[in-house]
């Protein structure tokens, strides 16, 4: 049981590049978000997916897209990366959207945009 | 919109001393968690409250929502330097609501 995994782990992006992170849990939850983490700022919501085949916007969706291809993966797609989208990108899961569930978060992926 | 504000930013304790971390929100909480991130690392879970003069420990943490349900606290007794790291607190928005409103977090250092 791996809970969430992300990839890649690091990653170096030139302005302008696209990229697509990965996000894929095995518990079978049924919603998955996606946070940035910058410093002085704590964790902001970008998209979430409550259930499969639904996604929407968090905080701060600008400059992203997402995609939720199946139950277990949610991507987060960078089109045309800026130097202001430099931070740490974390996927959670939780088993329902519901305020009694915990959220069970990846290792996170850190991006920098030169 | 909810906020959550976490004092102190920063702490910076000596090994075996007891130390006390805030989190307040701006508006009466549906539920409230506590997480711990080591640098580069992801968020580990140690607790979650949900009725107001709850209290939860788990080893030397306890982490207590305050009856009115706006502000948590969470105190580690005996500190070591496995504590260190950056403490989070968060919360939903709303009762149906999965995601997390989180603070900006609390940097712990723990001399020995």
């Amino acid at each position: 049981n791996a809970g969430v995994t992300q990839t890649p782990k690091f990653q170096v992006l030139k302005t302008g590049q696209s990229m697509t992170l990965q996000c894929a849990q095995d518990m079978n939850h049924n919603s998955m978000y996606w946070y940035r983490q910058d410093p002085g700022m704590g964790l902001r919501l970008i998209y979430y997916s409550a259930s499969e085949g639904t996604t929407d916007k968090g905080e701060v969706p600008n400059g992203y897209n997402v995609s939720r291809l199946n139950k277990r993966e949610f991507s987060l797609r960078l089109e045309s990366a800026a130097p202001s989208q430099t931070s740490v990108y974390f996927c959670a899961s939780t088993q329902s959207p519901s305020s009694y569930n915990e959220q069970f978060f990846g290792p996170g992926t850190r991006l920098t945009v030169l | 919109s909810q906020e959550l504000e976490q004092s102190p930013q920063s702490l910076i304790v000596q090994e075996g001393k007891n130390l006390t971390i805030n989190c307040t929100s701006s508006k009466t909480l549906y539920g409230l968690y506590w997480y711990k991130q080591k640098y580069g690392e992801g968020l580990i879970f140690l607790m979650m409250l949900q009725k107001g003069g709850e209290e939860k420990s788990h080893e030397k943490i306890t982490a207590k929502l305050d009856e009115k349900k706006q502000q948590s606290s969470l105190h580690i007794t005996a500190s070591q330097p496995s504590h260190a790291g950056i403490y989070l607190c968060g919360a939903p928005p709303g009762r149906s609501q999965g995601n997390l409103i989180f603070g900006k977090g609390t940097k712990l250092s723990v001399k020995p």
